[in-house]
């Protein structure tokens, strides 16, 4: 009964390669995020969705794409894998957009090598 | 947009003192400031936040302050455990905007 879930947990791939990391949340909520930590910490939002719909998109690499099919799944996709690109990844949801409590999900490490 | 600062980066107290961490944030019409705290490997988690409209939450042995005219927030634990130590986030939003992080502090409480 995991609230939000992504797998996989962890992904370790070559530079160049392609790679998707998927998202599922089961507690009905309209909106999900993707965010970067990189290995200081810091937590950055690249995408924001409410009701499947792109809401915010930061300053991001076209290589990166989030897909929506539904309101609980938010994946996302990287294309042409860089050495930048290792960061752990997670997914979150919340009720709507702004203030509302983000549950977060376990989270995705990736190591591009 | 919104920028949320927070410090210090690294805090280190000892068991049963008491720690605080601050943030600030640029943008006056924010109007929800939670807390998440991240243990080591794990996602972080909301464990208070704060509204606009209030000055100061508490709940058990964490509380948080906010001084709209200062633009700023503090987190205030005390009688610090050692299942503190963690890294804590600040966060600021805006209406129907998205939340923005602060860098993290990480505190760690000596036994």
């Amino acid at each position: 009964d995991t609230a939000v879930s992504q797998t996989p947990k962890y992904l370790v791939t070559q530079m160049g390669n392609d790679k998707s990391i998927k998202c599922e949340q089961n507690l009905g909520h309209d909106t999900m995020y993707w965010y970067k930590q990189d290995s200081k910490k810091f937590l950055k939002i690249m995408f924001s969705y409410n009701n499947k719909e792109l809401i915010i998109n930061e300053t991001v690499p076209n290589r990166f794409s989030p897909k929506s099919p539904d309101k609980a799944h938010l994946n996302l996709h990287i294309n042409s894998l860089e050495l930048g690109d290792s960061a752990v990844y997670f997914c979150a949801s919340s009720t709507g957009t702004g203030g509302y409590e983000q549950y977060f999900g376990p989270g995705t490490r990736l190591t591009v090598t | 947009g919104e920028n949320v600062e927070q410090h210090p980066s690294t805090l280190s107290v000892q068991e049963g003192d008491s720690a605080v961490i601050k943030c600030t944030y640029s943008d006056s019409a924010s109007n929800y400031f939670p807390w998440y705290k991240q243990e080591l490997g794990k996602r972080p988690q909301l464990i208070i936040d704060i509204r606009s409209n209030v000055g100061e939450k508490k709940d058990q042995r964490i509380a948080v302050t906010l001084n709209k005219t200062a633009k700023h927030f503090s987190l205030h634990i005390t009688e610090t455990q050692p299942e503190d130590s963690a890294v804590y986030f600040c966060a600021a939003s805006i209406g129907n905007n998205d939340m923005r992080f602060g860098a993290g502090t990480r505190l760690t409480v000596k036994p």
